[in-house]
């Protein structure tokens, strides 16, 4: 069935750095994604959306790109923080109901 | 806090026994939405209510599983005749509008089945 995927279960970076965390997509119906942070023990957190009529949407250290053409999402996270450490999941939201990914952790190395 | 509110956090149960969880969505959302998620997945959408209507369920949502929101504000999530199998964190979102809107999460349930 369609399902949305993430490339990278697993991601260390060094504190300070950039993180991009990928996602590919296979919903062709879907117009409207979501990047969610779970930290443990914790429900999902909004962090940032998207709509398919944009390609990019910048908020504060975090950027989300959107590719149509190949089915893409990414997430950016500037200048990496310990407290960045999570899990973070692509969600699509094609009629009602959130579709997640399996997640991709990253870990923030000091 | 006017977020999304669970009770309880943490439930811990024998194998048979019924519980019951409530979601108390932000109060201006019309949208409220149950998921269930597993240790290193994604949470799992059950079923959600349009102000009182319960419009969808899934297909994971047995018949050991009931929802209601009588009165279009909070939600009760019942569990009957708990397995092993139903140890999970149970989720509560919920949104303004219909259709392609934002949903805000809740902290969940976390349920042990013994």
């Amino acid at each position: 069935g369609e399902s949305v995927g993430l490339h990278l279960p697993t991601l260390s970076v060094q504190e300070g750095d950039n993180s991009i965390i990928n996602c590919a997509y296979s919903n062709s119906a879907s117009d409207y994604f979501i990047w969610y942070k779970q930290e443990s023990g914790k429900g999902p957190q909004f962090i940032i959306d998207i709509r398919s009529n944009m390609d990019k949407r910048q908020g504060q250290r975090v950027t989300v790109l959107l590719n149509k053409t190949v089915k893409h999402l990414s997430l950016q996270i500037a200048a990496t923080q310990p407290g960045d450490s999570a899990v973070y999941f692509c969600a699509e939201i094609p009629y009602d109901k959130v579709i997640f990914g399996p997640g991709t952790s990253l870990s923030v190395i000091p | 806090d006017t977020g999304v509110s669970q009770d309880p956090r943490h439930k811990i149960t024998k194998r048979g026994q019924n519980v019951t969880f409530r979601c108390d969505p932000i109060s201006e959302h019309n949208r409220l939405y149950w998921y269930r998620q597993t240790l290193g997945q994604g949470p799992e959408f059950l079923t959600y209510f349009q102000n009182e209507a319960q419009l969808e369920k899934s297909r994971l949502l047995s018949d050991r599983f009931s929802a209601e929101r009588p009165k279009g504000s909070f939600s009760t999530l019942e569990i009957q005749r708990t397995e092993q199998g139903d140890s999970a964190m149970y989720l509560c979102a919920s949104s303004l509008l219909a259709g392609a809107d934002t949903q805000y999460f809740g902290p969940g349930t976390r349920l042990t089945v013994l």
